[in-house]
């Protein structure tokens, strides 16, 4: 089974800080991504990287950075949180050229 | 622009009944559809898949219809059970080197016992 972990469940920052969230899998994927989920609308694609240093912006890249240094390990990063990136984020893997993704639990982010 | 739509935000169905859930699209270079199913607090689940060849996908009490002219996918759930009430996404992609997916915005099914 694969498995997909992410740092935190809950997390509560501070408008301005710098926020990174951690994703780590476990099968030797090639491909990961990050999205946010919010109400209404649906998964939104942040980044992906298909490579070890690679890494290409997604629908909504702004005010996000990601950093790709090993395979298994894919961070997220909020270089200074504000309010609406309060939200849900979810990291999913792919083997190669196939479709179904493989999502971890998601962490809740919120900023006050 | 929303590529791929769930115009029904909520469904509510009777235990043992028929669930059906409809997703609509505008790109016609989506080529791969998939459906996920969400728990809160969870990670989506992938549930089943239907490539753009096919019009027709069945995996146990799930099926998958694409109509390809009317840009229009549905998943039929037969007999719904208490446990399928979860958030429903489908999602599309036009592959290429990445396999990028485009998600809905989801339709929360409610199966009453």
């Amino acid at each position: 089974d694969v498995k997909v972990t992410q740092s935190s469940r809950y997390l509560v920052k501070r408008t301005g800080e710098k926020v990174f969230l951690e994703c780590v899998q476990d099968m030797d994927h090639e491909n990961m991504f990050w999205y946010r989920q919010d109400p209404g609308l649906g998964l939104r694609l942040i980044y992906f990287s298909y490579d070890v240093k690679m890494k290409e912006k997604g629908d909504i890249p702004e005010g996000y950075s990601v950093s790709r240094e090993k395979k298994e390990r894919f961070s997220l990063i909020l270089e200074s949180a504000s309010t609406n990136q309060t939200s849900m984020y979810l990291c999913a893997t792919t083997r190669g050229l196939t479709y179904e993704q493989y999502f971890g639990p998601g962490t809740r982010l919120t900023v006050t | 622009d929303q590529q791929v739509k769930q115009n029904s935000p909520s469904l509510s169905v009777q235990e043992g009944r028929i669930s059906i859930l409809n997703c609509d699209y505008t790109n016609s270079m989506f080529d791969y559809f998939l459906w996920y199913k969400k728990y809160p607090a969870e990670g989506p689940t992938f549930l089943i898949s239907i490539s753009s060849i096919k019009d027709k996908n069945e995996d146990g009490r799930f099926t998958v219809f694409l109509n390809k002219s009317a840009k229009h996918l549905s998943l039929h759930i037969v007999p719904s059970q208490p446990g399928d009430s979860a958030v429903y996404f489908c999602a599309a992609s036009y592959g290429g080197a990445t396999n990028k997916l485009i998600f809905g915005t989801g339709t929360l099914l409610a199966v009453q016992p």
